[in-house]
């Protein structure tokens, strides 16, 4: 099946710092979603994009659909501490979503 | 996006018994999912939760384990039966939002199976 490789697995950063985390696949998606997930609740969607190269922001949060269709990444600028959790990338494609293994961020204050 | 809700949010259960999860949402929808997240893992599609229908479950997961009813455009049950301590996860589930690709969640229902 169709597989996501999301890297980095976690982060340590100071408040004020730029992050990056990208995911890859082998298989093209028509779709890519960015979500983060806090503990004891379940994922929230940050960001949709739905064409090959688009760019879309939702704050601090920037994140770009790969011109291949098969990858994405997100940034996030001048973190803070609430931006702590897990940040998953999910591909859809046909009717089903596959989601990367997760981005762990830790913000120091 | 809709209000999703899911009952049990947490329970613990012995092995060999069944448990059956809840997912309400506050609007129709035409898309609902359940997916398992194991400890420190992440997300993986159990089943698409058709109204009126059999569900379509993914690679893995089974009728006979983990049976799913949709009566209605706004509720789902998932049922995990016969359960081992390897059942332990987060059930989640999830709506098609306007745009069939975005998928907007509950808040996961968290099982520990002793």
């Amino acid at each position: 099946g169709q597989q996501l490789n999301q890297s980095p697995q976690s982060m340590f950063i100071q408040e004020g710092e730029d992050v990056s985390m990208n995911c890859t696949s082998s298989s093209i998606f028509n779709t890519w979603l960015w979500y983060k997930q806090e503990p004891g609740e379940g994922p929230v969607l940050l960001i949709a994009l739905y064409k090959a190269g688009e760019l879309t922001s939702n704050g601090r949060l920037t994140a770009q659909f790969g011109i291949t269709r098969k990858d994405s990444f997100l940034n996030i600028s001048a973190s803070i501490p609430s931006d702590v959790g897990i940040y998953f990338c999910a591909g859809h494609v046909w009717r089903a979503l596959t989601f990367g293994s997760g981005t762990r961020l830790q913000v120091q204050p | 996006s809709a209000v999703i809700s899911q009952k049990p949010s947490r329970d613990i259960c012995q092995r060999g018994t069944s448990l059956t999860i809840q997912c309400q949402v506050d609007s129709q929808v035409t898309m609902m999912f359940w997916y398992r997240q194991q400890p420190g893992q992440s997300l993986t599609l159990i089943a698409t939760a058709n109204q009126g229908s059999e569900a379509t479950y993914e690679s893995g997961f089974v009728i006979d384990k983990f049976p799913i009813s949709r009566p209605n455009l706004t509720f789902s049950t998932l049922t995990v039966s016969n359960m081992s301590p390897e059942d332990s996860s987060i059930y989640l589930c999830s709506v098609g939002g306007g745009v069939v690709s975005e998928q907007y969640f509950g808040p996961g229902t968290r099982l520990t199976v002793t």
